[in-house]
């Protein structure tokens, strides 16, 4: 079945320092999607991707999917003690509604 | 506002004892999801349902079912629990469209099992 892995598992920056996070799929996905977990909350959706080689952006947040639609990444530029959590990717692999996530990347922002 | 619940938010049992989670959305969604939360392996999918009486399983089904009666509820049955069982459970509903849209989550229920 579809794996989606996702590395590192743990970060621990200094405040201000960029952060960044990679998702690698076994099979080609029709999207991916990214989401946060704040420390004892639940996951909150961030963005989705759909096209091969697309580059999205929100704010300080950069989120890459790959040309081959196997890869993606997450990248913080200047973190700030709210980007605290844990970060998953999420891959589609066919039409259907149902998610594969990776183990999820926990960031420590230290100020 | 649109909303997805679930009840208890923390639950003991016995090894053995049969568990029900509630899960409970307003957002009139077609599509609803039961994931568990272990430490080292992120979110795995353990049921999951595109409408009523429609269901199917996840990556993690031994040992759980659901039951889809209605579109706000999917309750998900632990029929004997085990100390494996123990987990944070999650529950998540989106709206179906062809490539899929975004999930969103309950708040989970912390189930432990003695």
């Amino acid at each position: 079945g579809q794996q989606v892995m996702q590395i590192p598992q743990y970060q621990h920056v200094q405040e201000g320092e960029d952060f960044t996070t990679y998702c690698n799929s076994s099979t080609t996905l029709s999207n991916i999607q990214w989401y946060k977990q704040r420390p004892g909350g639940h996951p909150v959706f961030l963005i989705q991707l759909v096209k091969s080689g697309e580059v999205k952006k929100q704010k300080r947040l950069t989120f890459q999917f790959g040309e081959a639609k196997k890869n993606s990444s997450l990248h913080i530029t200047a973190t700030q003690t709210t980007d605290v959590g844990t970060y998953f990717c999420a891959g589609r692999e066919t039409s259907g509604s149902r998610l594969t996530f990776g183990e999820g990347t926990q960031l420590t922002v230290n100020p | 506002d649109a909303e997805i619940t679930q009840s208890p938010r923390h639950k003991i049992t016995e090894t053995g004892r049969q568990v029900t989670l509630a899960c409970h959305q307003t957002w009139n969604h077609n599509n609803m999801f039961w994931y568990r939360q272990d430490l080292g392996h992120g979110l795995r999918l353990i049921h999951y349902s595109y409408g009523v009486q429609d269901t199917n399983k996840g990556e993690v089904s031994d040992g759980y079912s659901v039951s889809r009666s209605n579109t706000e509820d999917l309750p998900l049955t632990l029929e004997s629990a085990a100390s494996s069982q123990t987990s944070v459970y999650f529950c998540a509903s989106s709206e179906y469209r062809t490539g899929g849209l975004e999930q969103y989550f309950g708040p989970g229920t912390r189930l432990t099992v003695t």
